[in-house]
């Protein structure tokens, strides 16, 4: 079983809004991630927890706070986005597999900032 | 700078004919190489991977090639089918953690 969930599925939200979005894996998986994917490009890495513990931050703005409250939930609080931070944002937990870090991602959640 | 570069932007391939994907990196510091599948509206879902000792691994009808000295990965997917239509993402790890996806390559496969 290699499921990541994720909620809400799609999110619309003005530029004065406080939203969070969640990401939730049973799979003991030690690392969470959080990516943005804006329309035919790649996924960008914005935030690695190892144990808990933010290890990695891509110089994302403040106005993403990821959180992790547990071993198992990763959030991500946004407040006084814009309009270009509308895209497609995938969570992923990550085991390691014949010696490499695998990283298995959820279904993302769609945001459009107004 | 693009590390990771996937230099075909579409492919379209016969049903039950071989698909090659490629993909080129520029850091002879990446230690492994994964290929994830994407459909619409879906996260990535990972299909295989490769250490940078090795030439080759292969996973039933996927099998990637490692070509350290030219720095040239490849996927291949033999006999292709209609659900293997999809944009297919290469990417390698720097660091212990850190993804660097190449642009995708959308392949579509023909009945």
């Amino acid at each position: 079983d290699t499921e990541v969930t994720q909620t809400p599925k799609h999110l619309v939200m003005g530029m004065t809004n406080k939203k969070s979005l969640k990401c939730e894996q049973h799979m003991g998986h030690r690392a969470m991630y959080w990516y943005k994917q804006k329309a035919k490009k790649p996924p960008e890495l914005m935030f690695v927890y190892s144990y808990e513990k933010l290890s990695i931050n891509e110089s994302v703005p403040s106005r993403f706070s990821p959180e992790c409250p547990n071993s198992s939930l990763l959030n991500l609080h946004l407040h006084a986005l814009q309009p270009e931070d509308s895209a497609l944002y995938l969570c992923a937990s990550s085991q390691e597999l014949a010696g490499v870090e695998t990283q298995y991602f959820g279904p993302g959640t769609r945001l459009l900032v107004l | 700078d693009q590390q990771v570069k996937q230099n075909s932007p579409s492919l379209s391939v016969q049903e039950g004919r071989i698909s090659i994907l490629n993909c080129d990196y520029t850091n002879s510091m990446f230690d492994y190489f994964l290929w994830y599948k994407k459909y619409p509206a879906e996260g990535p879902t990972f299909l295989i991977s490769i250490s940078s000792i090795k030439d080759k691994n292969e996973d039933g009808r996927f099998t990637v090639f490692l070509n350290k000295s030219a720095k040239h990965l490849s996927l291949h997917i033999v006999p292709s089918q209609p659900g293997d239509s999809a944009v297919y993402f290469c990417a390698a790890i720097q660091g212990a953690q850190k993804l660097v996806f190449g642009q995708g390559t959308r392949l579509t496969i023909n009945p």
